[in-house]
């Protein structure tokens, strides 16, 4: 059974350059979460979507980024102009419908490098 | 907004002693997860705790839930190689919104 897919795996760009990372949820979930992980701020909560609308985006960090949710198998977290301080690891989490805090199946996770 | 803190930030220890990381919240939580998360890894979800005062045990790992929902423990006995990692505490809060805490290294020395 395939878990949570992220793509790519490593990313490597120039400041200024758009970034475009991919996540595949695990079939049936239907909250869809995006974390970046970074020494200095550890786990941050980026976006959160709920049956594919956006419910929570004041994780995100400024008007760099944005995500989408087309459907309920495809999510797309795009910064736009990267910056070096970009640089970090992004990951997608999904959880199945209940009523509280499920617990988090997370991808393997995009290492961006931002030079 | 919520904080979750966690001590210590590292730890090393020698294969066969004891390992404990604690995690405290500023607010009731509603519900306490862990999560261990291997070098180079992702992390993978352990165990959640939602009753004041909850003990939870699996195999070598003890989890607790203190009684005012408010702070958490995670121990390993006899720790072995394949306890390595960093162990994350997770607050649960209002919807379905946890809020990470900054994780314990544990390094285990042969």
């Amino acid at each position: 059974d395939a878990g949570v897919i992220q793509s790519p795996r490593h990313e490597v760009t120039e400041m200024g350059q758009e970034v475009t990372l991919r996540c595949k949820p695990i079939s049936g979930h239907n909250s869809l979460f995006w974390y970046r992980q970074t020494m200095m701020r550890g786990l941050e909560l980026l976006i959160y979507f709920n049956n594919n609308v956006p419910i929570d985006d004041s994780g995100m960090p400024e008007d760099r980024f944005s995500a989408k949710m087309p459907n309920a198998s495809f999510s797309t977290l795009k910064i736009q102009p990267s910056e070096p301080r970009d640089s970090a690891v992004y990951f997608c989490a999904s959880t199945p419908p209940g009523g509280g805090n499920e617990k988090l199946f997370f991808g393997s996770g995009t290492q961006l490098s931002v030079l | 907004g919520q904080q979750v803190m966690q001590i210590p930030q590292y730890q090393h220890v020698q294969e066969g002693e004891d390992f404990t990381t604690y995690c405290n919240s500023s607010t009731t939580l509603s519900n306490i997860q862990w999560y261990k998360q291997r070098p180079g890894g992702h992390p993978v979800f352990l165990i959640q705790l939602v009753k004041s005062g909850e003990v939870k045990k699996q195999k070598r790992l003890t989890f607790q839930f203190g009684e005012a929902k408010k702070n958490s423990s995670l121990h390993i006995t006899a720790t072995q190689t394949t306890d390595v990692g960093t162990y994350f505490c997770a607050g649960g809060g209002s919807a379905r919104q946890l809020t990470f805490g900054s994780g314990t290294q544990l390094t285990v020395l042969p």
